[in-house]
């Protein structure tokens, strides 16, 4: 079981926007730490999407957004296109485990 | 270009010892903490440890499941960062990937990846 928690799956038709949860608590999210996203293409290293909880590194397609309220926060992905299959994370800190926590990743299919 | 290279795994019995090194380039490894994330083949992300800048103390922090067996390390003079792991477990089969933390932004971020290097605990 994650400490952060995300839905296993989400899938949506070209051109369409899809959203992936991240789920925490008072011991990371709420405690004001921020939270990373990063995409895993199969075979592959992840790669940083979004930091801190709403900024893109340089290269990084702005169909990306990142967003935090309180214990959650969420990856949107506008003008879904075939090359967006892929698995998503979330991560962020926390200080009961004292150190990184990610979540359990989320499967994007493009229908 | 920033580049994180893995090296070290391989095939080991349960109860052995490997240490895997990541060699970087491209940028001032003594101005950045490193982190280590490994992967068992199917399964999520999961966060091994991190070593700090040497300005930060180069001291280390590790998950409960590695903490007593794993040790990390780093040469500043050579660029490299080492995970020592002891009394392996076939748990502890996995893709081991070390990355470069972003300071500056808090929580242990990581920007830059490197490809992975498996390790395969088995009898």
């Amino acid at each position: 079981q994650s400490v952060l928690s995300q839905p296993p799956s989400v899938s949506g038709a070209p051109g369409q926007t899809v959203t992936i949860s991240c789920t925490g608590s008072s011991s990371n999210l709420g405690a004001g730490y921020g939270v990373q996203w990063y995409q895993q293409l199969p075979g592959t290293a992840p790669k940083l999407l979004i930091y801190a909880n709403n900024n893109r590194p340089s290269g990084v397609s702005d169909r990306l957004s990142g967003s935090k309220s309180g214990t959650s926060a969420s990856l949107a992905i506008t003008g879904l296109q075939a090359e967006d299959e892929a698995d998503y994370y979330c991560q962020s800190y926390d200080r009961t485990v004292s150190g990184s926590v990610f979540g359990g990743g989320t499967k994007v299919t493009v229908l | 270009e920033v580049q994180l290279v893995e090296s070290g795994g391989g095939l080991v019995q349960p109860g052995r010892s490997l240490r895997l090194s990541c060699t970087a380039s491209g940028f001032s490894f003594g101005d950045h903490s490193v982190s280590w994330v490994r992967q068992a083949p199917g399964k999520g992300l999961e966060w091994v440890g991190f070593i700090r800048r040497k300005s930060n103390g180069a001291t280390a922090d590790y998950a409960a499941s590695v903490k007593g067996r794993f040790s990390i390390s780093r040469d500043d003079s050579k660029s490299i960062a080492y995970l020592q792991m002891n009394s392996l477990k076939v748990e502890d089969t996995a893709f081991y990937y070390c990355a470069r933390v972003m300071e500056g932004v808090v929580g242990i971020a990581v920007d830059y990846w490197g490809r992975g290097t498996l390790v395969t605990v088995s009898s």
